[in-house]
């Protein structure tokens, strides 16, 4: 299956700070999601991103589609101790239908 | 009120034993899923079913056996079990093509 790849594998900042972090893959996807997986939980959606380029926030997150649709990025601004958790992406390829392929995770921890 | 629910949320049995777990989803969606979450937290899809069709089939050991008797339901019968089956598995729903929504997953430990 595809290989989306996520860096960094871990994150350790303080409150407060900007996180920035990105996914990769060998392939053009058609669609770029972003989620985040507390301890204990299962992953729950943040932003869907469908167009090259686009520019999507979800309060203090921010997505990006990358132009080459090889890769997207999210921000997160002014982080909290709830930022706390598992950040994944997901990337759907033009013409599967219904198929979304997982990258390997950013851990985010948020020293108080 | 739960979107995606599964049980058992845990769910500890030996090797060689036969076990299910069940998911229901209450949001109306046509597709459900199950993932496969190993140690190192990568998310592996193994079945996907469109009003009760299986469209999604990985490459998944002939002994997990999914079935869905209607849109709202999906579940997962392992047999055999072995230790290389411990991991969370978790259940979703969409409409199709659409994002998907997540269960919390159920925690198997094959001893």
């Amino acid at each position: 299956g595809q290989q989306l790849n996520q860096s960094p594998q871990s994150m350790f900042i303080q409150e407060g700070e900007d996180v920035s972090m990105n996914c990769t893959s060998s392939s053009i996807f058609n669609t770029w999601l972003w989620y985040k997986q507390d301890p204990g939980e299962g992953p729950v959606l943040l932003i869907a991103l469908y167009k090259a380029g686009e520019l999507t926030s979800n309060g203090r997150l921010t997505a990006q589609f990358g132009i080459t649709r090889k890769d997207s990025f999210l921000n997160i601004s002014a982080s909290i101790p709830s930022d706390v958790g598992i950040y994944f992406c997901a990337g759907q390829l033009p013409n599967t239908g219904n198929q979304f392929y997982f990258g390997t995770g950013t851990s985010l921890t948020v020293i108080p | 009120d739960t979107a995606v629910s599964q049980t058992p949320k845990y769910l500890v049995t030996q090797m060689g034993n036969d076990k299910s777990i069940k998911c229901e989803q209450n949001l109306g969606h046509d597709t459900m899923y199950w993932y496969k979450q190993d140690s190192k937290k990568f998310l592996k899809i193994m079945f996907s079913y469109n009003n009760k069709e299986l469209i999604i089939n990985e490459t998944v050991p002939n002994r997990f056996s999914p079935k869905s008797p209607d849109k709202a339901h999906l579940n997962l019968h392992i047999n055999s079990l072995e230790l290389g089956d411990s991991a969370v598995y978790f259940c979703a729903s969409s409409y199709y093509g659409e994002p998907q929504h997540f269960g919390d997953g159920t925690r198997l430990s094959i001893l």
